[in-house]
């Protein structure tokens, strides 16, 4: 089975600290992704990565930045964080086997972040 | 852009009985994956099933069944013999065959009653 693992299940931080949200896979999947979660308003997209050192704005990439150093390894940055960052934040992987294909993404638990 | 609209933020069903949840999506393209994703209060994104639009044949997994209606853009998901286990939010999830991206709709809380 495929494990997403997200390196907290809660956090706490203050406004304007800078903020990593780790997430490692252990299938060798190509790409990765960091969403956001909010009631009433579903999953949204905050950045991707098909691969090692490249990323892509998702639909709400302001406030953030990503890493991508290691193919199992992708890391959320909040460079200043703030009170509207209070969130889940869901990250997730997929497998590219060349050609876009049915394959789905794969979740981790979620680490619901409180910014005071 | 492509959107994906769940017009129920919450069902409830009798455990044993059927429920059918709705999606609907807006897309001018051909070519594209269908999922439905179910996230229990444990958190975890569990995929539940998947549709290739390509595909006339809707997709079944045990007592989870869809009907695609790709003329209509409509996705619904089926589930039949109501578990208390299945009590979860649950999303329908559009893909691009020309991206990995998925579009999410916002979710319909579905509430088992024993």
């Amino acid at each position: 089975d495929v494990k997403v693992t997200q390196s907290s299940r809660y956090l706490v931080k203050r406004t304007g600290e800078k903020v990593f949200l780790e997430c490692v896979q252990d299938m060798d999947h190509e790409n990765m992704f960091w969403y956001r979660q909010d009631p009433g308003l579903g999953l949204r997209l905050i950045y991707f990565s098909y691969d090692v050192k490249m990323k892509e704005k998702g639909d709400i990439p302001e406030g953030y930045s990503v890493s991508r150093e290691k193919k199992e390894r992708f890391s959320l940055i909040l460079e200043s964080a703030s009170t509207n960052q209070t969130s889940m934040y869901l990250c997730a992987s997929s497998f590219s086997p060349g050609s876009l294909s049915n394959q789905p993404q794969h979740f981790g638990d979620g680490t619901r972040l409180s910014i005071l | 852009a492509q959107t994906v609209t769940q017009s129920q933020p919450e069902m409830s069903v009798q455990e044993a009985e059927t429920v059918t949840l709705s999606c609907t999506y807006d897309t001018s393209e051909s070519d594209y994956y269908l999922f439905w994703y179910k996230q229990p209060p444990s958190r975890q994104m569990i995929l539940v099933i998947r549709q290739e639009a390509y595909k006339q044949q809707n997709a079944t997994e045990n007592r989870f069944s869809v009907n695609f209606q790709k003329a209509a853009k409509s996705f619904s998901l089926k589930i039949s013999d109501s578990q208390l286990g299945d009590a979860a939010m649950y999303f329908c999830a559009y893909r691009s065959a020309l991206t990995e991206k998925l579009v999410f709709g916002k979710g319909t809380k579905l509430t088992v009653n024993p």
